[in-house]
């Protein structure tokens, strides 16, 4: 089955620079890779997804890149905010419609002002 | 008007008993789904339903039964609780006619006494 890595688990950087979380997976049939954000104590909410026919999505100060040759898949915040202090999850799925989606482990962000 | 609701919120329980959560969702959505996120923030799907059929069924302990009354809600039945079950318990929906990401309720945080 669909195994996701995701990396690092925790990141801590200052307000203004950027941030990268890396997440590979194994099922090269793989079409689908969310990202959500989770605050604590509240629930998971997309930010940011691509699909596999295309290879970078931009939207604000978050992007999100795709290799489907080597299986990884990336999110970058650029001028990062105390605001983006929460945990950050990579999915991968087969189906855009039925989705089975595996996540990563997840990267807790902290952002200092 | 809250698009995917859990009830409860919390429940705190004796090992050994059997309780119920509940999802009910308001986006017209025809697939539904349960993911357990355990205490080290691993989120895990549970089920998947659509149009009230089950169509995703991960390596659960059959003490878990979700039963879907209609489109709109997919209810999970716990019975025989152990502490193992605490966690909090996110409903998700989605729409399996298009390529559209899925919602997350606001999660059943269990408690095993």
């Amino acid at each position: 089955g669909e195994n996701v890595e995701q990396h690092p688990s925790t990141l801590s950087v200052q307000e203004g620079d950027s941030a990268v979380i890396k997440c590979t997976y194994s099922d090269s049939a793989s079409n689908y890779f969310p990202w959500y954000k989770q605050e604590l104590g509240k629930r998971p909410q997309l930010i940011i997804d691509i699909r596999s026919n295309v290879g970078e999505k931009k939207d604000q100060r978050i992007a999100v890149t795709l290799n489907k040759t080597a299986k990884h898949f990336s999110l970058h915040i650029t001028e990062t905010q105390p605001e983006d202090s929460a945990v950050y999850f990579c999915a991968a799925s087969r189906n855009t419609g039925f989705q089975k989606l595996v996540f990563g482990t997840g990267t807790r962000l902290l952002v200092s002002p | 008007d809250t698009a995917v609701s859990q009830t409860p919120k919390y429940l705190v329980t004796q090992m050994g008993n059997d309780k119920s959560i509940k999802c009910e969702q308001n986006l017209g959505h025809d697939t539904m789904y349960w993911y357990k996120q355990d205490s080290k923030k691993f989120l895990k799907i549970m089920f998947s339903y659509n149009n009230k059929e089950l169509i995703i069924n991960e390596t659960v302990p059959n003490r878990f039964s979700p039963k879907s009354p209609d489109k709109a809600h997919l209810n999970l039945h716990i019975n025989s609780l152990e502490l193992g079950d605490s966690a909090v318990y996110f409903c998700a929906t989605s729409d399996g006619n298009s390529n559209q990401p899925q919602h997350f309720g606001d999660g059943t945080r269990l408690s095993i006494l």
